[in-house]
This record gives structure tokens, sequence and C-alpha cells, in this order.
């Protein structure tokens, strides 16, 4: 079974500055979909970047961009010019190719400070 | 554009009492739906998925049921609550075999006392 783990429970960081939240995974599949969800503190899940594994090149979204290595099993999230609408949770998830479900990690929630 | 709508947003039932949960989708056809339970401090856990009407698949044994009596509707039920079944409830849909993103609903917080 598929497995997704964020080692950093929390993370605080400075208004304007860049961090890191990491992700890594475990699959026997070659093919496969890696996300990043926010939850803010109203809780609804918000789509924040996806990665196909197909694609070697690294995912962006404005401020949001990924580091997918796909042999390290790892996909990080940076977060540029950090700001206070950022502190939420941060979800990272994995979806097989043949089959739409979603695998969880625990989440990594951030402080975006003033 | 395509929105997804829950209800109730809270919820506080006594232990053995039933449950109904409602999620409805608009501007799509034929999503597929799905039902996910946080529990406090925790990840999402898939709970039922549904590619069309009548159509349900259960991922996690438990004294929850799905139904899904219309194309954009899919329901969550229980004939009696148990104090574990506390938590939020999140209903998701995707355009099936168009597009792998998952997009969500508000959410339920359902407290079971």
């Amino acid at each position: 079974a598929q497995t997704v783990t964020q080692s950093q429970p929390e993370m605080s960081v400075q208004e304007a500055e860049t961090v890191t939240l990491s992700c890594t995974y475990d699959t026997s599949e070659s093919n496969y979909y890696l996300f990043w969800y926010k939850q803010p503190p109203s809780r609804q899940m918000i789509l924040v970047i996806r990665q196909e594994a197909y694609k070697q090149q690294n995912a962006t979204e404005n401020r949001f961009s990924v580091n997918f290595q796909k042999a390290a099993k790892s996909f990080s999230l940076k977060i540029s010019d950090s700001q206070l609408g950022d502190t939420a949770m941060y979800f990272c998830a994995f979806m097989n190719t043949g089959f739409q479900k979603l695998v969880f990690g625990t989440g990594t929630r951030l402080l975006v400070s003033p | 554009s395509q929105t997804i709508h829950q209800w109730p947003a809270t919820l506080v039932q006594p232990v053995g009492s039933p449950l109904s949960l409602e999620c409805t989708v608009e501007g799509t056809s034929n999503p597929n739906l799905y039902w996910y339970r946080q529990a406090a401090g925790r990840g999402l856990q898939l709970l039922f998925y549904s590619v069309g009407i009548g159509q349900i698949s259960s991922e996690v044994p438990q004294n929850l049921s799905a139904s899904r009596p219309q194309d954009r509707q899919f329901i969550l039920s229980s004939k009696k609550l148990l104090l574990s079944d506390s938590g939020f409830y999140l209903c998701a849909w995707s355009a099936g075999t168009v597009s792998y993103e998952q997009y969500f609903g508000p959410g339920t917080r359902l407290t079971v006392t």
C-alpha cells in the first residue's frame, strides 16, 4: 500500500521569507500523481499544486513550486515570499493513475508571522 | 463553474442516533464523488467513492454507509452513531477520466456526544 510521510509537524516563517515543506512517499508504481493541499482555519481543502510522475519538470504555481525527486520518492513544496494568508495546514497527497484515491500525509502546520 | 455544497456545516448528535450528511455538486455531470473523514490532528481518510448513480465502493469497514441517489448527490449515513464517528467529513468531486484533480467541499463537523 502507498504511504505518505510528512516529517515536519510544524514550521514557522516570517513574512516575505521562503519555506520548504518536506514529503516522502512509498510506492511500487511508476506512474502516479502527487499533490499539495492547503487547509486554512476554515478547514476547506484547497488544491495548491500538482505533479505528474512522468513529467521531469517541476510544477510551479505562482509563489508555490515543488522539488520532485522520483528516484528518492521525495516531493517537497517551496513557498516563496510567504504571506500571512499562507498560514494553514499543508497536506501532501498521492494518487495512483488507475484508481483515483488520494492518500494523505499527516500534514505540516505552517505559521507565517509578521 | 463547478461548486460543491455540504450540509449541515456542523452537527452534534448523541450516541446511537442516526446520521445523514449530504453533498451536492453543481456545474458538472457524471462526476466521481468521494467521502473523506479527518480525525482531529490527522490527515484525511477515504471512506467511500462513487463513479456513478448507485455505484458505491467502501474503503474502510465501519458503521457508515453511502448512497448516490442522483448524479450529483452523495449522501453519508449511519443508523447508529458511535463516539468514534466524531470528526470532520469532507466531500470531494473529480471529473472522472477527464481530470484526476479532486476538489473539496466546505466540510461538516460532526460531534457525537
